[in-house]
């Protein structure tokens, strides 16, 4: 597709858990970002790279949360040892370069923590 | 203080009303704003990306940027019961995006 994809749609958790969310950038997009929407707000950002290279983890909220983009492509955002408050939905958007072009959004993840 | 504020409504219109939606922010390095739109169980839809101070219309949306009060808007005129979505004002310092909390539209037939 001409999208961004991301995988699961929906995923639920026990607390403690470990989680892993997939994210398929726009072909040829070198910037990759990261966000966790909670209910009734904004997108809040959590980290971005350009192509292979991790470098902004300044909203990561805890060290429970990691993400990796080893090729340059796809993405995966990683929560360990869940808890409640990770429920939220995660975005992943993409854009041609780095900077002030347009980032398109995927459908997210709406992760759920039991 | 947030970065970008908004008011997060819900806001009913009737079928063809011109509707007012706004942002405020605090930092007067932003220079690039957008508006997104996202429907329910979706992500963000990229609706109108603006540079600096003026307008810009597309369709029946007009993008406003006003940099001396730190004031942003968005208008749709002639709104349908197709725009009932929720409204994401955001701005961009550094390729990150800060958004607003979000504004939800009503548009009722």
């Amino acid at each position: 597709g001409a999208g961004v994809s991301q995988s699961p749609r929906y995923k639920v958790a026990k607390r403690g858990q470990d989680v892993a969310l997939r994210c398929d950038p726009i072909s040829g997009h070198v910037s990759l970002f990261w966000y966790q929407q909670a209910l009734g707000q904004g997108p809040e950002f959590l980290t971005y790279f350009q192509n292979e290279a991790q470098l902004d983890k300044s909203g990561l909220p805890s060290d429970r949360f990691f993400a990796e983009r080893p090729e340059g492509s796809v993405s995966t955002l990683k929560i360990q040892r869940t808890q409640q408050e990770d429920s939220a939905v995660y975005l992943c958007a993409s854009s041609l370069l780095r900077g002030r072009e347009p980032q398109h959004f995927g459908d997210g993840t709406r992760l759920s923590i039991l | 203080q947030k970065e970008v504020e908004q008011d997060p409504g819900p806001l009913s219109v009737p079928e063809g009303a011109i509707v007012s939606l706004n942002c405020t922010y605090s930092n007067s390095a932003f220079q690039y704003f957008m508006w997104y739109r996202q429907y329910s169980r979706k992500g963000p839809e990229l609706l109108m990306y603006t540079y600096s101070s003026g307008n810009k219309e597309d369709g029946r949306f007009t993008a406003q940027v006003d940099k001396s009060s730190k004031y942003i808007s968005l208008f749709i005129r002639d709104s349908q019961p197709s725009d009932s979505a929720t409204y994401l004002c955001a701005t961009t310092p550094r390729g990150k995006l800060i958004f607003g909390q979000g504004t939800e539209l009503s548009v009722k037939p």
